[in-house]
Protein backbone atom coordinates (compact mmCIF):
# COMPACT_ATOMS: atom_id res chain seq x y z
CA UNK A 1 0.00 0.00 0.00
CA UNK A 2 1.04 3.89 0.13
CA UNK A 3 3.68 5.11 2.45
CA UNK A 4 3.97 8.97 2.90
CA UNK A 5 6.56 10.88 4.49
CA UNK A 6 6.79 14.05 5.92
CA UNK A 7 9.60 16.44 6.84
CA UNK A 8 10.21 18.09 8.75
CA UNK A 9 8.28 17.24 11.54
CA UNK A 10 8.84 20.65 13.55
CA UNK A 11 9.58 23.84 12.03
CA UNK A 12 9.21 27.10 13.88
CA UNK A 13 9.74 30.26 11.54
CA UNK A 14 9.76 34.17 12.42
CA UNK A 15 6.94 35.76 11.08
CA UNK A 16 7.25 37.19 7.82
CA UNK A 17 9.46 34.42 6.66
CA UNK A 18 8.50 31.42 4.34
CA UNK A 19 8.14 27.69 5.42
CA UNK A 20 8.31 24.45 3.51
CA UNK A 21 6.62 21.15 4.37
CA UNK A 22 8.23 18.29 1.88
CA UNK A 23 6.55 15.10 1.64
CA UNK A 24 7.29 11.72 -0.52
CA UNK A 25 4.93 8.64 -1.37
CA UNK A 26 5.95 5.21 -2.76
CA UNK A 27 2.71 4.12 -5.00
CA UNK A 28 3.73 5.52 -8.32
CA UNK A 29 -0.52 5.34 -8.88
CA UNK A 30 -1.38 8.31 -6.62
CA UNK A 31 -2.70 10.85 -8.42
CA UNK A 32 -4.17 13.39 -5.69
CA UNK A 33 -2.14 15.13 -3.07
CA UNK A 34 -4.08 17.52 -0.56
CA UNK A 35 -2.67 19.39 2.67
CA UNK A 36 -4.43 19.80 5.65
CA UNK A 37 -4.61 22.40 8.37
CA UNK A 38 -5.56 20.72 11.87
CA UNK A 39 -5.67 23.22 14.89
CA UNK A 40 -5.46 21.86 18.43
CA UNK A 41 -8.66 19.77 18.86
CA UNK A 42 -10.21 20.58 15.86
CA UNK A 43 -10.95 18.34 12.45
CA UNK A 44 -8.04 19.05 9.85
CA UNK A 45 -9.19 21.56 7.16
CA UNK A 46 -7.81 21.20 3.39
CA UNK A 47 -6.32 24.14 2.17
CA UNK A 48 -4.80 23.15 -1.09
CA UNK A 49 -4.49 20.21 -2.73
CA UNK A 50 -3.03 19.38 -6.52
CA UNK A 51 -3.57 16.42 -9.01
CA UNK A 52 -1.05 14.80 -10.91
CA UNK A 53 -1.73 16.29 -14.19
CA UNK A 54 -0.35 19.86 -12.37
CA UNK A 55 3.09 20.53 -11.21
CA UNK A 56 2.49 23.38 -9.60
CA UNK A 57 -0.80 25.05 -7.78
CA UNK A 58 -0.95 28.79 -5.90
CA UNK A 59 -3.60 30.19 -3.86
CA UNK A 60 -2.49 33.17 -2.09
CA UNK A 61 0.14 32.70 0.37
CA UNK A 62 -0.18 29.09 -0.42
CA UNK A 63 1.85 26.73 -3.09
CA UNK A 64 2.23 23.39 -3.37
CA UNK A 65 4.94 21.68 -6.14
CA UNK A 66 4.41 18.03 -7.46
CA UNK A 67 7.26 16.34 -8.46
CA UNK A 68 5.60 12.90 -10.41
CA UNK A 69 9.06 11.69 -11.67
CA UNK A 70 10.61 11.64 -8.15
CA UNK A 71 7.15 11.22 -6.28
CA UNK A 72 7.62 14.14 -4.01
CA UNK A 73 5.25 17.04 -3.29
CA UNK A 74 5.90 20.71 -1.40
CA UNK A 75 3.73 23.26 0.61
CA UNK A 76 4.95 25.80 0.72
CA UNK A 77 3.84 29.25 2.95
CA UNK A 78 4.88 33.10 2.49
CA UNK A 79 4.74 35.47 4.59
CA UNK A 80 3.88 33.59 7.40
CA UNK A 81 1.77 34.80 10.16
CA UNK A 82 0.99 33.70 13.92
CA UNK A 83 -2.12 32.46 12.71
CA UNK A 84 -0.38 30.36 10.53
CA UNK A 85 0.87 28.10 13.67
CA UNK A 86 -0.58 24.49 13.33
CA UNK A 87 -0.59 21.08 12.66
CA UNK A 88 0.24 20.35 8.57
CA UNK A 89 -0.56 17.00 7.17
CA UNK A 90 0.25 15.75 3.51
CA UNK A 91 -2.23 13.05 1.99
CA UNK A 92 -2.04 11.18 -1.18
CA UNK A 93 -4.61 9.13 -2.84
CA UNK A 94 -4.92 6.86 -6.12
CA UNK A 95 -8.52 6.68 -7.83
CA UNK A 96 -6.95 3.03 -8.18
CA UNK A 97 -7.35 2.39 -4.99
CA UNK A 98 -10.52 3.58 -3.98
CA UNK A 99 -9.54 7.26 -3.55
CA UNK A 100 -8.58 6.45 0.09
CA UNK A 101 -6.12 9.17 1.77
CA UNK A 102 -2.81 7.94 3.71
CA UNK A 103 -1.91 10.77 5.43
CA UNK A 104 1.94 11.64 6.10
CA UNK A 105 2.95 12.24 9.92
CA UNK A 106 2.59 15.68 10.13
CA UNK A 107 4.46 18.95 10.73
CA UNK A 108 3.74 21.31 13.53
CA UNK A 109 4.23 24.85 12.64
CA UNK A 110 5.26 27.49 15.26
CA UNK A 111 5.22 30.99 13.55
CA UNK A 112 7.18 33.38 16.28
CA UNK A 113 5.91 36.96 16.36
CA UNK B 1 -20.44 25.07 1.41
CA UNK B 2 -18.98 21.13 2.21
CA UNK B 3 -19.57 21.26 6.27
CA UNK B 4 -19.45 18.14 7.89
CA UNK B 5 -20.90 17.76 11.51
CA UNK B 6 -19.77 15.31 14.24
CA UNK B 7 -21.92 14.40 17.88
CA UNK B 8 -20.69 14.69 20.36
CA UNK B 9 -17.97 17.04 20.33
CA UNK B 10 -16.52 15.09 23.48
CA UNK B 11 -17.74 12.20 25.35
CA UNK B 12 -16.66 10.39 28.07
CA UNK B 13 -17.65 7.27 29.30
CA UNK B 14 -17.19 4.12 32.01
CA UNK B 15 -15.16 1.15 30.57
CA UNK B 16 -17.42 -1.83 28.89
CA UNK B 17 -19.91 0.62 27.97
CA UNK B 18 -20.72 1.58 24.13
CA UNK B 19 -20.66 4.69 22.42
CA UNK B 20 -22.54 6.27 19.23
CA UNK B 21 -20.93 9.31 17.23
CA UNK B 22 -22.61 10.43 14.68
CA UNK B 23 -21.35 12.01 11.60
CA UNK B 24 -23.34 14.63 9.47
CA UNK B 25 -23.16 15.83 6.31
CA UNK B 26 -24.65 19.39 6.01
CA UNK B 27 -24.96 21.06 2.99
CA UNK B 28 -24.60 17.81 0.45
CA UNK B 29 -24.94 14.13 0.25
CA UNK B 30 -22.49 12.14 1.14
CA UNK B 31 -22.44 8.72 -0.86
CA UNK B 32 -19.40 7.60 0.92
CA UNK B 33 -18.42 8.59 4.68
CA UNK B 34 -14.65 7.65 6.24
CA UNK B 35 -13.53 7.23 10.07
CA UNK B 36 -10.30 8.06 11.66
CA UNK B 37 -8.81 7.75 14.78
CA UNK B 38 -6.23 10.05 15.52
CA UNK B 39 -4.15 9.53 18.51
CA UNK B 40 -2.22 12.18 20.81
CA UNK B 41 0.43 14.33 18.78
CA UNK B 42 0.29 11.05 15.85
CA UNK B 43 -1.54 11.21 11.93
CA UNK B 44 -4.92 10.22 11.40
CA UNK B 45 -5.39 6.54 10.64
CA UNK B 46 -7.85 5.63 8.22
CA UNK B 47 -10.74 2.99 10.30
CA UNK B 48 -13.02 2.40 7.61
CA UNK B 49 -14.67 3.22 4.67
CA UNK B 50 -18.67 3.17 4.72
CA UNK B 51 -20.97 3.66 1.63
CA UNK B 52 -24.86 4.75 1.56
CA UNK B 53 -26.79 1.49 2.01
CA UNK B 54 -23.80 -0.94 2.43
CA UNK B 55 -21.24 -2.45 4.64
CA UNK B 56 -18.69 -0.97 5.65
CA UNK B 57 -14.91 -1.79 4.25
CA UNK B 58 -12.27 -1.96 7.32
CA UNK B 59 -8.63 -1.59 7.14
CA UNK B 60 -6.44 -4.25 8.17
CA UNK B 61 -6.15 -4.63 12.05
CA UNK B 62 -9.59 -2.39 13.19
CA UNK B 63 -12.30 -5.05 14.54
CA UNK B 64 -15.41 -4.73 12.70
CA UNK B 65 -16.86 -6.18 15.74
CA UNK B 66 -15.51 -3.38 17.90
CA UNK B 67 -16.50 -0.56 15.65
CA UNK B 68 -19.55 -0.59 14.17
CA UNK B 69 -20.64 1.38 11.49
CA UNK B 70 -24.38 2.32 10.11
CA UNK B 71 -24.50 4.59 6.69
CA UNK B 72 -28.19 4.54 6.48
CA UNK B 73 -28.82 8.23 4.71
CA UNK B 74 -26.39 9.87 2.40
CA UNK B 75 -26.23 12.42 4.76
CA UNK B 76 -25.57 10.36 8.43
CA UNK B 77 -23.22 8.03 9.18
CA UNK B 78 -22.94 6.52 13.00
CA UNK B 79 -19.39 5.01 14.49
CA UNK B 80 -20.67 3.03 17.97
CA UNK B 81 -17.66 1.65 19.91
CA UNK B 82 -18.92 -1.60 21.67
CA UNK B 83 -17.49 -2.47 25.03
CA UNK B 84 -15.29 0.63 25.24
CA UNK B 85 -12.04 0.12 26.77
CA UNK B 86 -8.93 2.53 27.89
CA UNK B 87 -7.34 2.10 25.00
CA UNK B 88 -9.91 2.90 22.66
CA UNK B 89 -9.41 6.81 24.19
CA UNK B 90 -8.45 9.02 21.15
CA UNK B 91 -9.75 11.92 18.55
CA UNK B 92 -12.32 10.18 16.22
CA UNK B 93 -12.85 12.21 12.75
CA UNK B 94 -15.31 11.73 9.91
CA UNK B 95 -14.39 12.72 6.72
CA UNK B 96 -17.15 12.75 4.04
CA UNK B 97 -17.16 12.81 0.10
CA UNK B 98 -19.67 15.06 -1.81
CA UNK B 99 -21.52 13.23 -4.59
CA UNK B 100 -21.57 16.45 -6.45
CA UNK B 101 -17.86 16.76 -6.38
CA UNK B 102 -14.72 15.40 -7.44
CA UNK B 103 -14.55 12.33 -5.82
CA UNK B 104 -10.55 12.62 -4.33
CA UNK B 105 -12.20 15.45 -2.27
CA UNK B 106 -12.76 14.58 1.65
CA UNK B 107 -14.29 17.40 3.92
CA UNK B 108 -14.00 16.95 7.34
CA UNK B 109 -15.95 16.72 10.72
CA UNK B 110 -14.89 18.87 13.80
CA UNK B 111 -13.96 15.47 15.22
CA UNK B 112 -14.93 13.54 18.66
CA UNK B 113 -12.71 13.49 21.72
CA UNK B 114 -13.53 9.68 23.56
CA UNK B 115 -12.13 8.83 27.24
CA UNK B 116 -12.65 6.26 28.43
CA UNK B 117 -12.39 5.66 32.35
Amino acid sequence: GENVEQHPSTLSVQEGDSAVIKCTYSDSASNYFPWYKQELGKGPQLIIDIRSNVGEKKDQRIAVTLNKTAKHFSLHITETQPEDSAVYFCAASASTAGNKLTFGGGTRVLVKP
Amino acid sequence: GAVVSQHPSWVICKSGTSVKIECRSLDFQATTMFWYRQFPKQSLMLMATSNEGSKATYEQGVEKDKFLINHASLTLSTLTVTSAHPEDSSFYICSARDRGRPKETQYFGPGTRLLVL
